[in-house]
């Protein structure tokens, strides 16, 4: 069970935009920043998003990210089958002292 | 541009020590903004910190495994290294040393990822 909920998969079609919420509480996503990663096939997880909203040089400002509250959100527009992946939220949780990631989601481009 | 590389035993048996390495190269590592963490995923799941050292030598555990891990790091030696003793099969997993950037301005997050290594736990 993670401290952070996001859905097992979420689908689309090529060319379509998609949203991968990530939902928290106040000790994390409520009050900490919120990076996102995703996980290719086979491949180490890459950073996508950093401090809520913002993308690293490289990443294709398809991906964005946004947060209200204790929820946090990624979306991607214009997709690819190349952006079939897992993403994962991850953030500082300060009751915990710790590290946390959502459980991962899968993309399917239909 | 900084990469890192694990290494280490793939096979551990139960009862034993798990021992990795994270050799650092391509950039300095002695910024006062750089964490340096390793992050598990078991087979089909997702991913699980385990702890981070700063460059300090302050250290940050996971809590649910803060008893068993030690990770400890050489500037000089540009590396740093996991300990995760009394494993089980549930500790198998692909085992990532990471960077983590965080600044006044910055919250933390991991910029840069090993290409993982797999460790399995096995008699």
């Amino acid at each position: 069970q993670s401290v952070l909920t996001q859905p097992p998969s979420v689908s689309a079609a090529p060319g379509q935009k998609v949203s991968i919420s990530c939902s928290g509480s106040s000790s994390n996503i409520g009050s900490n920043y919120v990076s996102w990663y995703q996980q290719l096939p086979g491949t180490a997880p890459k950073l996508l998003i950093y401090d809520n909203d913002n993308r690293p040089s490289g990443i294709p400002d398809r991906f964005s990210g946004s947060k209200s509250g204790t929820s946090a959100t990624l979306g991607i527009t214009g997709l690819q089958t190349g952006d079939e992946a897992d993403y994962y939220c991850g953030t500082w949780d300060s009751s915990l002292s710790a590290w946390v990631f959502g459980g991962g989601t899968k993309l399917t481009v239909l | 541009q900084l990469q890192l590389q694990e290494s280490g035993p793939g096979l551990v048996k139960p009862s034993e020590t798990l021992s990795l390495t994270c050799t650092v190269s391509g950039g300095s590592v002695t910024s006062s903004t750089y964490y340096w963490g390793w992050i598990r995923q078991p087979p089909g799941k997702g991913l699980e910190w385990i702890g981070s050292i700063h460059n300090s030598g302050s250290t940050y555990y996971n809590p649910s495994l803060e008893s068993r891990v030690s990770i400890s790091g050489d500037t000089f030696t540009k590396q740093f290294s996991l300990k995760l003793n009394s494993v089980t099969a549930a500790d198998t997993a692909v085992y990532y040393c990471v960077k983590a950037y965080y600044s006044d301005s910055s919250g933390p997050h991991m910029d840069v990822w090993g290409k993982g290594t797999t460790v399995t736990v096995s008699s």
